[in-house]
């Protein structure tokens, strides 16, 4: 086990609806990133957070947006779902950010849109 | 552009025998690479890594070969195992980029008893 938790564990949503997915980091890890993972295929980059900060981002749309908290545990908030939002969201955190080191994953969020 | 692929979709061995994963990245770039496991239903699990400067690192029945020369990773399982059964992605960092993991498709290895 890596340390890092995700709630909740399953999700379903209708299309438009809101929703916020919660991460913990691992402890003594003060990076997490957060990727979207559909079904059969790898996990896409959504965006990076490091002391509070969004320190980057991948091609996403501004209605997935995020939040660290001083206890570097994060959200991450996708607006007016959509039927393709479907995926497993992953949070990985890791201790250096914008540099080459490890991440750790957590189990991830089904989420389900309908 | 950046990609990480990978050669087969699906790989089928004997338990026992050795199994060999491999991935082509693109990015001369990279410096940074990651192996990760995923079982159904999981996230996916750290197996091992290496970096730009090294072209082989060793872990426990596992072993990453890395050649800058043709920008080709491979993963390497001894004695494969029931358990070892999941989906093996390659990953890349970029250096100089955020530290955000570059995932290819993934490699579903079938471990036959």
């Amino acid at each position: 086990e890596t340390g890092v938790t995700q709630s909740p564990t399953h999700l379903i949503k209708t299309r438009g609806q809101q929703v916020t997915l919660r991460c913990s980091s691992q402890s003594g890890h003060n990076t997490v990133s957060w990727y979207q993972q559909a079904l059969g295929q790898g996990p896409q980059f959504i965006f990076q957070y490091y002391r509070e900060e969004e320190n980057g981002r991948g091609n996403f749309p501004p209605r997935f947006s995020g939040l660290q908290f001083p206890n570097y545990s994060s959200e991450l908030n996708v607006n007016a779902l959509e039927l393709d939002d479907s995926a497993l969201y992953l949070c990985a955190s890791s201790l250096i950010s914008g540099g080459a080191d490890t991440q750790y994953f957590g189990p991830g969020t089904r989420l389900t849109v309908l | 552009g950046e990609s990480v692929g990978l050669h087969l979709p699906t790989l089928s061995v004997q338990e026992g025998d050795n199994s060999i994963i491999n991935c082509a990245y693109s990015n001369s770039a990279s410096d940074y690479f990651i192996w990760y496991k995923q079982e159904s239903g999981k996230g996916p699990q750290f197996i091992i890594d290496i970096r730009s400067n090294m072209d082989k690192r060793q872990g426990q029945r596992v072993t990453v070969l890395l050649s800058k020369t043709v920008k080709h990773l491979s993963l390497q399982i001894a004695a494969t195992q029931p358990g070892d059964s999941a989906v093996y992605f390659c990953a890349e960092i970029n250096g100089g980029s955020q530290g955000n993991l570059i995932f290819g498709k993934g490699t579903k290895l079938s471990v036959k008893p």
